[in-house]
């Protein structure tokens, strides 16, 4: 069945650092693939998404593209802030029914 | 602004006590997820609908764990008996059908003593 794998956290970066959180796909078909961010005590909220190969996601700095032939769709941004701090899951959507899968999720903290 | 919203937002309950979580869709949409998240397992999908027609329920377990949507803006989780090993923050989202986003509630958090 689909799936999505990424990397396990925590991630500890200092502010202004460069993130990427890696994430890869197993799919049928062409998925959509998305972003999502959780702040402590609330829950998910989409960060950003791409619906097709070569596509790129952008929202508050964060990007990330859809790379069919690696099947992957990793998470940059150039330079972190504090208030970036969250866990961020990488999610797709694919399969007859339409399923809307998590990895695990990656814990970023961003210090001082 | 249109948002997903779950009652209660906490729960503490004893085992073999029954608990009902409910939700209220986004006005419109016609898909319905419910998740459970641990720090063990992380996000679980515990029941999907489109239509207020049950899609997807393996991964709830069956004898003690139900979902139902009486109507399009209210979807229920029941727990009957729940145990301590049930422990969890638990969430539903909605959205439109096809390849688009579901958004999120934030969440009910039951413990189990």
């Amino acid at each position: 069945g689909d799936s999505v794998t990424q990397m396990e956290g925590p991630v500890t970066l200092s502010e202004e650092a460069f993130l990427t959180i890696n994430c890869t796909y197993t799919a049928t078909g062409y998925p959509s693939l998305f972003w999502y961010v959780q702040y402590p005590g609330e829950g998910l909220q989409l960060l950003l998404k791409a619906t097709k190969a070569d596509d790129k996601g952008s929202n508050k700095g964060f990007e990330a593209t859809y790379r069919k032939e690696t099947t992957s769709f990793h998470l940059e941004k150039g330079s972190v802030q504090v208030s970036d701090s969250a866990v961020y899951f990488c999610a797709l959507v694919g399969g007859s029914q339409g399923n809307l899968i998590f990895g695990k999720g990656t814990k970023l903290s961003v210090k001082p | 602004d249109a948002r997903v919203t779950q009652t209660p937002r906490h729960k503490v309950t004893e085992m073999g006590q029954e608990v009902t979580m409910r939700c209220q869709p986004i006005l419109g949409h016609n898909t319905v997820f419910w998740y459970r998240q641990t720090m063990m397992q992380g996000l679980e999908l515990l029941a999907y609908f489109r239509n207020r027609a049950p899609l997807d329920d393996s991964g709830m377990p069956k004898d003690r764990f139900s979902a139902e949507m009486p109507d399009a803006t209210l979807a229920t989780l029941k727990i009957q008996p729940s145990e301590p090993r049930d422990s969890a923050v638990y969430f539903c989202a909605s959205g439109f059908a096809g390849p688009t986003e579901a958004f999120f509630g934030q969440g009910t958090r039951l413990t189990v003593v």
